[in-house]
């Protein structure tokens, strides 16, 4: 079956660095768009970015572009996003989650969603 | 950028319908989403493309979009549903994913 498994996350100092990571299996994880997704406690679901099937085309939210970097590996079917200066308002539950568009420049909606990694940012 | 806008809070008794409603500027032309979380739990795709369901999800889920409004409708409404739901988009104009501010639905 389809699953997403985040890891990773921790506490941080701000203005320190963190590396999430998302290891993929069962499905073609090279012909599909990924997500990153955020949850603040107690707030609602945040966007954060995306990197096409084919890694050609990389889109952020503005709250993190500059900071952040989402990659992926193909060849391991893993996806990562490298968060830099982060900041408490970063601290966030994060969420790999694959889009539903195959093998296309397009952004559909967002199925399935992994468990997601905890980012506690704090001194 | 382009909002969603939700009501924080919809409550309605067991057995009846629940509508959720989802605005924002010309939305209609656009493909709706929805998303439900439960408590601690990963969100779950609910409806997608403005009204169809993924399978496993019960046909009391159902969606419509029109003009400056979504609408999430669920009948017959569980206590199972109790949880928050959030509606989503794409806007090709900012090339971002957009999520509305979510609704939680309490079951009275």
């Amino acid at each position: 079956q389809v699953q997403l498994v985040e890891s990773g996350g921790g506490v941080v100092q701000p203005g320190r660095s963190l590396r999430l990571s998302c290891a993929a299996s069962g499905f073609t994880f090279s012909s599909f768009t990924m997500h990153w997704v955020r949850q603040a406690p107690g707030k609602g679901l945040e966007w954060v970015a995306l990197i096409w099937y084919d890694g050609r085309k990389i889109y952020y939210a503005d709250s993190v572009k500059g900071r952040f970097t989402i990659s992926r590996d193909d060849s391991k079917s893993t996806l990562y996003l490298q968060m830099n200066s982060l900041r408490g308002e970063d601290t966030a539950v994060y969420y790999c989650v694959r889009d539903h568009s195959v093998g296309t420049a397009m952004v559909d909606w967002l199925d399935p969603w992994g468990q997601g990694s905890l980012v506690t940012v704090s001194s | 950028s382009y909002v969603l806008t939700q009501p924080p809070s919809v409550s309605v008794a067991p057995g009846q319908t629940a509508r959720i409603t989802c605005g924002g500027n010309n939305i209609g032309s656009k493909s709706v989403h929805w998303y439900q979380q439960s408590p601690g739990q990963a969100p779950v795709l609910v409806v997608f493309d403005d009204s169809d369901r993924p399978s496993g999800i019960p046909e009391r889920f159902s969606g419509s979009n029109s003009g400056n409004t979504a609408t999430l409708t669920i009948n017959r409404v569980e206590a199972g549903d109790e949880a928050d739901y959030y509606c989503q988009v794409w806007d090709i104009s900012s090339d971002h994913v957009v999520f509305g501010g979510g609704t939680k639905l309490t079951v009275l």
